[in-house]
């Protein structure tokens, strides 16, 4: 069964250096989701793309965060400079474009970052 | 989107049925009841959905109120792996944005 792919599944990292994660949706999933979830709550939505284009960021930290999905395919969240408040699993989730009202969404194992 | 309440934690006996209600009182007619499941170190799972009418499919029933406040979501024979957080979401018709609660842990008794 196809899955969603993440890495790396742990990082570690000091307070203002660069992190980044990757994320290989479902082959053939036109929209991928990446989300942020602090222990003991709810993912909380970070960007959403549709194919290689951004159609929610609202709540995306721009200062520090940024993300991208240049082919439309994979994708990259980066952090930079990360903080101490940004220790969290970063989950990254996909959906099939098809003519439904609503696509199921397809999560990865996520990320689990600890700042220093 | 309307906002759901469900209960922080609840227990159920290995090989009981597992019964989990939410609340979302102000739902509107374009809106959907979907539920999620996330169990430990993994990311969210879909489990159900639907709109007014009771759905079944084969990790779960759902059952909605005819007044469509509340739902219920039965696990008919709960085993160990199903312990998890579960989340009850309300989502507008043809919108994808899904906005996670705290959900209710469900643990399940040996």
């Amino acid at each position: 069964e196809a899955e969603v792919a993440q890495s790396p599944r742990y990082k570690i990292t000091e307070k203002s250096q660069a992190v980044a994660f990757w994320c290989d949706p479902i082959s053939g999933h036109a929209t991928l989701y990446w989300y942020r979830q602090i222990l003991g709550q709810g993912p909380e939505l970070l960007v959403q793309f549709q194919d290689e284009s951004v159609v929610d960021d609202s709540q995306l930290p721009k200062d520090r965060f940024s993300a991208e999905r240049l082919k439309g395919v994979d994708s990259t969240l980066k952090i930079q400079p990360a903080e101490l408040g940004d220790s969290a699993m970063y989950l990254c989730a996909s959906s099939p474009r098809t003519s439904e009202s609503y696509n199921e969404q397809f999560f990865g194992p996520g990320t689990r970052l600890t700042v220093l | 989107d309307a906002k759901t309440t469900q209960p922080t934690s609840m227990d159920c006996a290995e090989g009981r049925a597992a019964n989990l209600p939410c609340n979302h009182s102000t739902i509107s007619g374009n809106e959907y009841v979907y539920w999620y499941r996330q169990i430990h170190s993994q990311g969210p799972q879909y489990i159900i959905h639907g709109l007014k009418n009771n759905e079944t499919n084969e990790m779960a029933s759902l059952i909605i109120t005819e007044d469509r406040k509340s739902s219920t979501l039965i696990l008919p024979h709960a085993t160990l792996r199903d312990t998890a957080v579960y989340y009850c979401i309300v989502i507008t018709y043809g919108r994808d944005k899904i906005i996670f609660g705290k959900g209710t842990r469900l643990h399940i008794l040996p």
